[in-house]
């Protein structure tokens, strides 16, 4: 247990919808990650969060967003759901300081129909 | 763009055997690689790498970085079936853009008894 809570582990939604998706870090860790793992694309990094602001942006689509509330957990918002969204959704949080290791939760899976 | 290839693709062994894992990278201003290990969950972290040439070794496993040539290994001697996973190979960039990683799509490793 890597002390990453994500909620909720699995969900099944229709295209055009919207979803949220939640991640609590660790005690003590001020960044939050987010990673979107599906079979044909790998682990890809979709956005960082550090102490409430955006800090790293990586391929993140316009209809994802996401933020980091001042108790630091942190919301991916997934809208206008197209089939190809349905991928594993990692959050990871790392320690404040120059330690780049990431502890990760253990994902919700979307599936869109 | 930032980029990390692995190399093998799949690996079958037996347990007892020893394997070698590699990871070669492009980045733009390296901070540091870092190496996981996915079984049916979320990655969890085994080594971070910054210095060329030091190796770092927890168990049996090691692993050791060449910024020269641009690539890392990770070694695992005497292979149980508890090795069995994916090992995924990741780059980070310096601090303004640390969060960024990049993974590479992994190496499924296989430990038959």
């Amino acid at each position: 247990d890597s002390g990453v809570t994500q909620t909720p582990k699995h969900l099944i939604t229709a295209t055009g919808q919207r979803v949220t998706l939640r991640c609590s870090p660790r005690s003590g860790d001020l960044s939050v990650y987010w990673y979107q793992q599906s079979l044909d694309q790998g682990l890809q990094f979709l956005i960082q969060y550090y102490n409430g602001e955006e800090r790293a942006k990586g391929n993140i689509l316009e209809r994802f967003s996401a933020q980091q509330f001042p108790d630091l957990h942190s919301e991916l918002n997934l809208s206008s759901l197209e089939l190809g969204d349905s991928a594993l959704y990692f959050c990871a949080s790392s320690a404040p300081g120059e330690s780049y290791e990431q502890y990760f939760g253990p994902g919700t899976r979307l599936t869109v129909t | 763009e930032d980029k990390v290839v692995q190399s093998p693709l799949s690996l079958v062994v037996h347990e007892g055997d020893t394997v070698t894992l590699n990871c070669s990278y492009e980045v733009t201003n390296f901070r540091s690689l870092l190496w996981y290990k996915q079984e049916k969950k979320a990655p969890t972290f085994l080594f971070m790498l910054t210095s060329s040439g030091i190796e770092k070794k927890s168990g049996r496993l090691s692993s050791i970085l060449d910024k020269k040539e641009l690539f890392s290994i990770l070694n695992i001697t005497a292979t149980q079936t508890g090795d069995s996973a994916v090992y995924l190979c990741a780059v980070s960039p310096l601090w303004a853009n640390a969060g960024k990683s990049t993974f590479g799509d992994g190496t499924t490793l296989t430990v038959k008894p």
